[in-house]
């Protein structure tokens, strides 16, 4: 469905700590994944993707995880850093240009 | 390679005027999208453009529309401007072929309806 933003769900972690941000998705017949990642005053940067025909995949210190049988993605970031700390999204390609995102997650990373 | 790049950064209008934003999607890219961001909705999907054909539309009202010239560079417009309509206005180019590619977003458009 549509996003949602009230209420961003947040993640604190401590510098070092593995980070495990979480995403449902709502439409089954998507192909395709991304996470984005949104610092503040600036628009979302491209993380990874996924296609529907892979459950893993993994980037440089990021690792998204596809579960199609709940509808589920998780991104998976390693030794968490300052500079990791954003509003993440997860989106879902549906057809031709339109992305559904989802509703976004904080991640505060603590020195 | 240049990124997708959007102007103004920063606009303020009044309730009934008229808006028009601009997007330079990266270069090679023929696919501009057009989402609004704002705090209550979150990121949602106005339209798409490629080759000069809308090919997808979001659910919003005639106010919003859009184009896209030969060298894809892409405009949208707001009419009738209301206090609703204040939000950040993002563009994302993508090449638009074959199998998926992602979305490359620009830094938006602030804008604010007084």
């Amino acid at each position: 469905g549509e996003s949602v933003g009230l209420h961003l769900p947040t993640l604190s972690v401590q510098e070092g700590d593995n980070s495990i941000i979480n995403c449902a998705y709502s439409n089954s017949a998507s192909d395709y994944f991304i996470w984005y990642k949104q610092e503040s005053g600036k628009g979302p940067q491209f993380i990874i993707d996924i296609r529907s025909n892979m459950d893993k995949r993994q980037g440089q210190r990021v690792t998204v995880l596809l579960n199609k049988t709940v509808k589920h993605l998780s991104l998976q970031i390693a030794a968490t850093q300052p500079g990791d700390s954003a509003v993440y999204f997860c989106a879902e390609n549906m057809n031709y240009g339109k992305l559904t995102f989802g509703q976004g997650t904080i991640l505060t990373v603590h020195p | 390679k240049a990124g997708v790049t959007q102007t103004p950064r920063y606009l303020i209008k009044t309730r009934g005027q008229q808006v028009t934003l601009s997007c330079s999607p990266i270069s090679g890219h023929r696919s501009v999208s057009w989402y609004q961001q704002t705090p209550g909705q979150g990121l949602q999907f106005l339209f798409e453009y490629f080759s000069e054909t809308q090919r997808n539309k979001g659910n919003f009202p005639g106010r919003f529309s859009g184009r896209q010239f030969s060298n894809s560079r892409s405009e949208m417009n707001v009419s009738t401007l209301e206090l609703g309509d204040s939000a950040l206005y993002l563009c994302a180019s993508s090449r638009g072929t074959g199998d998926n590619q992602p979305q490359h977003f620009g830094d938006g458009t602030r804008l604010s309806i007084l």
